[in-house]
């Protein structure tokens, strides 16, 4: 079936550092790809998406690449501020029905 | 200004009783879907429904129920059959496209002692 893998986390960075945060996935067919962010307490909000192979999306300031060859959507932003802290979801989308998603990723910001 | 409503966002319940978690959308959208999220950890999804009058089991539908009578409206009643009802649940509504994104509510914390 399909799946979604993020790393784990949390991943811990100091302000203005390069983020990566890595997400695979398995599916069947060509899928639609998802990252959304979720703030403490609040619900997941849509950060970026790329509907086909070598769609690029990006959101304030953050990135990431649908590489159909690695089955891969990488999260990436250049520098990072303390407001980015949150956790961070992959998913995906396949039909109609429902979307698959990762476990989340908690990203925590330093000054 | 189009979104999802959720309410109330805090809810507090005694064991054995049913409660029901209001969720409502303007944006038109067919499909609505209810997750559960228990601390520091990812979703799991409870039942959706495609469009009015039908819908299917999620992943850990067993305590709970729904219903939807109106595009707009979709509530979860958790039941006392819920062994471990206390979560922080989340409502959300998309277009029937497979490239449509999920759009969220700001959830309910229901916490049953």
């Amino acid at each position: 079936g399909n799946s979604v893998t993020q790393m784990e986390g949390p991943v811990t960075l100091s302000e203005e550092a390069f983020l990566t945060i890595n997400c695979t996935y398995t599916a069947t067919g060509y899928p639609s790809l998802f990252w959304y962010v979720q703030y403490p307490g609040e619900g997941l909000q849509l950060l970026l998406k790329a509907t086909k192979a070598d769609d690029k999306g990006s959101n304030k300031g953050f990135e990431a690449t649908y590489r159909k060859e690695t089955t891969s959507f990488h999260l990436e932003k250049g520098s990072v501020q303390v407001s980015d802290s949150a956790v961070y979801f992959c998913a995906l989308s396949e039909s109609t029905d429902k979307l698959i998603f990762g476990t989340g990723t908690r990203l925590q910001v330093f000054p | 200004d189009g979104g999802i409503t959720q309410s109330p966002k805090y809810l507090f319940r005694k064991e054995g009783q049913n409660v029901t978690l209001s969720c409502e959308q303007n944006l038109n959208h067919d499909a609505m879907y209810w997750y559960r999220q228990d601390p520091g950890q990812g979703l799991r999804l409870i039942y959706y429904s495609q469009i009015v009058n039908d819908f299917q089991k999620g992943d850990i539908a067993e305590g709970y129920s729904v219903s939807r009578e109106k595009k707009e409206s979709f509530p979860l009643t958790v039941t006392s059959a819920q062994k471990n009802p206390t979560a922080f649940y989340l409502c959300a509504s998309r277009y029937r496209d497979r490239n449509s994104p999920l759009h969220f509510g700001n959830g309910t914390r229901l916490t049953v002692t």
